[in-house]
């Protein structure tokens, strides 16, 4: 079993629709927890960013953390086809050198 | 927001030979900075941990002798790839934490065909 796990999809959706990206993880160390959006042939860009559980709101972006069921999410409300993209999960614990480990990533893609 | 520069963007290079490519962190200091290849349609793949003014921490099953890292400087880290061949063809993305921060923000990455 992979630490984390994160269907790689691929999740197309209408413009406009409310998106819900998810990974499951197994290291209940895990206690910091970050979402990037890669565009193709580009570097991963940090979308989101928090510590431990809880929710995270940031324009149209959530991020929430349920650290009881070991599940993050991140919704993207109003999609635009300017958001797909493919979306990783990463995660890591403190004194891991901060080595983050990945999800596969989503590829999302937002139909006009 | 922190930035991380590489250089170059992209490169063509003929089998045997070596390439070096650039990670600059442009607005912080960076101790350790992150050695990512990912092949089309994957997910990253950590290559090594670069740290300043000691020797790089390579993950396992990555040859050190040949993907030689670099961390001179408190911005800059490289990454050499010695006597490439066509399967070492790959996206190479660099990446750092800025002071006290638990994120990494990445490079643009490199794209390395070798023929």
């Amino acid at each position: 079993q992979k630490e984390v796990e994160q269907d790689p999809g691929p999740l197309s959706v209408p413009e406009g629709a409310i998106v819900s990206l998810n990974c499951t993880y197994s290291n209940s160390a895990f206690q910091y927890f970050m979402w990037y959006r890669q565009y193709s042939r580009k570097g991963p860009e940090l979308l989101m960013y928090t510590y431990s559980s809880g929710n995270k709101e940031d324009g149209r972006f959530t991020a929430q953390v349920d650290k009881s069921s070991k599940y993050i999410s991140l919704f993207i409300r109003d999609s635009q086809p300017s958001d797909s993209a493919t979306y990783l999960c990463a995660m890591n614990n403190a004194g891991n050198n901060r080595k983050l480990i990945w999800g596969l990533g989503t590829s999302l893609a937002v139909n006009p | 927001g922190a930035v991380v520069s590489q250089h170059p963007s992209w490169v063509i290079c003929k089998s045997g030979t070596s390439v070096k490519i650039e990670c600059r962190s442009l607005d912080f200091q960076a101790t350790t900075m992150f050695w990512y290849r990912q092949f089309p349609k994957q997910s990253l793949m950590l290559m090594a941990t670069s740290n300043e003014g000691s020797k790089a921490t390579y993950e396992q099953g990555v040859e050190k002798d040949k993907f030689l890292i670099n961390h001179a400087s408190l911005t800059l880290s490289t990454l050499t790839v010695t006597s490439a061949h066509p399967e070492d063809s790959s996206f190479y993305i660099c990446s750092a934490n800025p002071p006290g921060s638990e994120t990494q923000y990445f490079g643009p990455g490199t794209r390395l065909l070798v023929l």
